[in-house]
């Protein structure tokens, strides 16, 4: 297993709600991205923090926005859900200048919205 | 657009049989070409290419690059029922690790 994590693994809301899903980063790891990945599709770039400051986004819509804390761990959050909103949600940190391969992903969040 | 787009969809097949999976891709601003293994939920890498023609191996595993084609194939040689899972390419487009990914191939290795 990698040392990257997420919580909470599971989570249930309805629609018009808000949600915050969070990730520990693996250590000496400065950059965090998060994916999207709707049943039977591949992850889908969301965006990417580097230093706390948002570095590359994905085509997802300003209801989606994110943190990075200067302790590297992140947060996602997603306002206004909708019913299309329900996937797995995963998170993966490297090192910004790191080869790809050393990018490790958490075990992701599954959020259902009804 | 950019697009990654894998084949097929998914596959069931025999322990010992061999599968190819293929990626294509047509992306911007190309850096690397990676492939990864799902089987539950975080995806674990198995390889990254970067330069057309250079195989790379582990164990029964292998895969190659075309860059003038654009397209990558994985190779499974005597699969086992733990080989079975969802592969995923995935196509570097911005440095700093920023991925595109494909849908996916599902493999179901029968005993």
């Amino acid at each position: 297993e990698t040392g990257v994590t997420q919580s909470p693994t599971h989570l249930i809301k309805t629609r018009g709600q808000q949600v915050t899903l969070r990730c520990s980063s693996q250590s000496g790891h400065n950059t965090v991205s998060w994916y999207q990945q709707a049943l039977g599709q591949g992850p889908q770039f969301i965006f990417q923090y580097y230093r706390e400051e948002e570095n590359g986004r994905g085509n997802f819509p300003p209801r989606f926005s994110g943190l990075q804390f200067p302790n590297y761990s992140s947060e996602l959050n997603v306002n206004a859900l909708e019913l299309d909103d329900s996937a797995l949600y995963l998170c993966a940190s490297s090192l910004p200048s790191g080869r790809a391969e050393t990018q490790y992903f958490g075990p992701g969040t599954r959020l259902l919205v009804l | 657009e950019d697009k990654v787009v894998q084949s097929p969809l998914s596959l069931v097949v025999h322990e010992g049989d061999t599968v190819t999976l293929n990626c294509s891709y047509e992306v911007t601003n190309f850096r690397s070409l990676l492939w990864y293994k799902q089987e539950k939920k975080a995806p674990t890498f198995l390889f990254m290419l970067t330069s057309s023609g250079i195989e790379k191996k582990s164990g029964r595993l292998s895969s190659i690059l075309d860059k003038k084609e654009l397209f990558s194939i994985l190779n499974i040689t005597a699969t086992q029922t733990g080989d079975s899972a969802i592969y995923l390419c995935a196509v570097e487009f911005r440095s700093g690790n920023q991925f595109y990914f494909g849908t996916g191939t599902s493999l179901t290795v029968i005993p």
